[in-house]
């Protein structure tokens, strides 16, 4: 069974700050992950994704994430917050044996609130 | 959110009424799907959709219906069965492994 856990429900950090919003994943192969963000009552914006490679991925906003196999997470990170990355963050994957297959379901994390204060 | 049209932003109905959300979009995306969103619980599958007039039950079907009748739209209908329709509602679309998301849908039923 795949599934996904985002171990804080919430995360506070000051401005200027390093962040880390943590994930760790379950699937029965290997996987693609996402991080996605939310802002008040609307839809989901792709982060970044890990498929394959480089196991530190950048993506947008400055954000970046590390793929560690071991211990099957896929921590989300950003050396210095602002308050506008306030959000609902969302962590999901995909066991890779979907491949090929536009039907492959994302699992997804229940999120964690950040908040950045000034 | 482009290219992902869902409508209305916001919704009220009384209990006992059906009502049909709207998704459409206009990626050329083959895979649809919508998810539930609850406070405190991320998103729950409903209902999915490789290719028009083929659908499968997500992890969260029962009270829900869906059709896909064009490959640019995959309307879900919250039928009187679901027992707590209020929720916000959000359509994605899909190609290979990645997955875009609509504005979503918050539907309130008193």
């Amino acid at each position: 069974a795949q599934s996904v856990a985002q171990p804080e429900d919430q995360v506070n950090v000051a401005e200027g700050n390093p962040l880390t919003v943590k994930c760790t994943y379950s699937v029965s192969g290997n996987p693609y992950l996402f991080w996605y963000v939310q802002y008040p009552n609307r839809g989901l914006q792709f982060l970044l994704k890990y498929i394959t490679g480089d196991n530190l991925v950048k993506g947008s906003y400055g954000f970046e994430a590390e793929f560690n196999k071991s211990q099957t997470s896929f921590h989300l990170k950003k050396p210095s917050a602002l308050v506008s990355d306030s959000a609902l963050y969302f962590c999901a994957v995909r066991d890779r044996a979907d491949r090929g297959s536009t039907l492959g379901r994302l699992y997804f994390g229940r999120g964690t609130q950040l908040t950045v204060w000034p | 959110d482009g290219g992902i049209t869902q409508s209305p932003k916001y919704l009220f109905r009384k209990e006992g009424q059906n009502v049909t959300l709207s998704c459409e979009q206009n990626l050329n995306h083959d895979a649809m799907y919508w998810y539930r969103q609850d406070p405190g619980q991320g998103l729950r599958l409903i209902y999915y959709s490789q290719i028009v007039n083929d659908f499968q039950k997500g992890d969260i079907a029962e009270g829900y219906s869906v059709s896909r009748e064009k490959k640019e739209s995959f309307p879900l209908t919250v039928t009187s069965a679901q027992k707590n329709p209020t929720a916000f509602y959000l359509c994605a679309t899909g190609i290979y492994y990645e997955q875009y998301f609509g504005p979503g849908t918050r539907l309130t039923v008193t």
